[in-house]
């Protein structure tokens, strides 16, 4: 059994350029969730899907960001224009539905906007 | 809302002694509670967590971790610590009322541990 699968892992780009990140869930799964992790920090929350449907996204996902899991499976993570401030660690997860709750994390995409 | 507060930026225990990871939490609802562990340049990996039932739980690599109502408190526990264990830590909350928190955790800042030889 495969775990969660994220690509690029590494992603330099340049400030105002836009970035796709792609995040391949535990094939059984039916949730799906994108985190962001800055140096020394605790991973922060940005958006929630079940199925396709995402159900819920954070204030932190400004209007630049954009997220899609348009089959129900693999997941994209947009954003657009992108700022310094946007330099960070991009972690997928994803989890079972019906009463397991703990989520299972890809290795990352880590961003670095110069 | 929900927080979580990991009060000890680092912890440093000498091999083959107890290691106690703090974590204290808020929520509105019942909370689910969650220790993780992170690896440089690696994602987050499930050690454990508390849903209901037993207020010990035990996890992976001999780690548990003890669920305290009226401290608010879950404490991520190893009876003898090993160089290997040397990593960040996360605690992590969910609110149980699904409707008040949806499906997302929330993290603490995380606890460096170091385990010396």
């Amino acid at each position: 059994d495969t775990g969660v699968s994220q690509n690029p892992r590494h992603k330099i780009t340049k400030r105002g350029q836009n970035v796709t990140f792609r995040c391949d869930p535990i094939s059984e799964h039916n949730r799906l969730y994108w985190y962001r992790q800055t140096l020394g920090q605790g991973p922060e929350f940005l958006t929630y899907f079940q199925n396709e449907a995402q159900l819920e996204k954070s204030r932190l996902l400004s209007d630049r960001f954009s997220a899609e899991r348009p089959k129900g499976s693999f997941s994209t993570l947009e954003i657009q224009r992108t700022e310094q401030g946007d330099s960070a660690m991009y972690l997928c997860a994803s989890s079972a539905s019906g009463g397991t709750y703990e989520q299972y994390f890809g290795p990352g995409t880590r961003l670095t906007v110069t | 809302a929900q927080s979580v507060a990991q009060p000890e930026d680092q912890v440093n225990v000498a091999e083959g002694n107890p290691l106690t990871v703090k974590c204290t939490y808020s929520v509105s609802g019942n909370p689910y509670l969650f220790w993780y562990v992170q690896y440089p340049n690696r994602g987050l990996q499930f050690l454990l967590k508390y849903i209901t039932g037993d207020n010990l739980v035990k996890g992976s690599y001999g780690f548990e971790a003890e669920f305290n109502k009226s401290q608010t408190s879950f404490h991520l526990k190893k009876p003898s610590a090993l160089v290997s264990d040397s990593a960040l830590y996360f605690c992590a909350v969910r609110d149980g009322m699904i409707k008040a928190a949806g499906n997302k955790l929330t993290f603490g800042g995380g606890t460096r541990v170091l385990v010396k030889p």
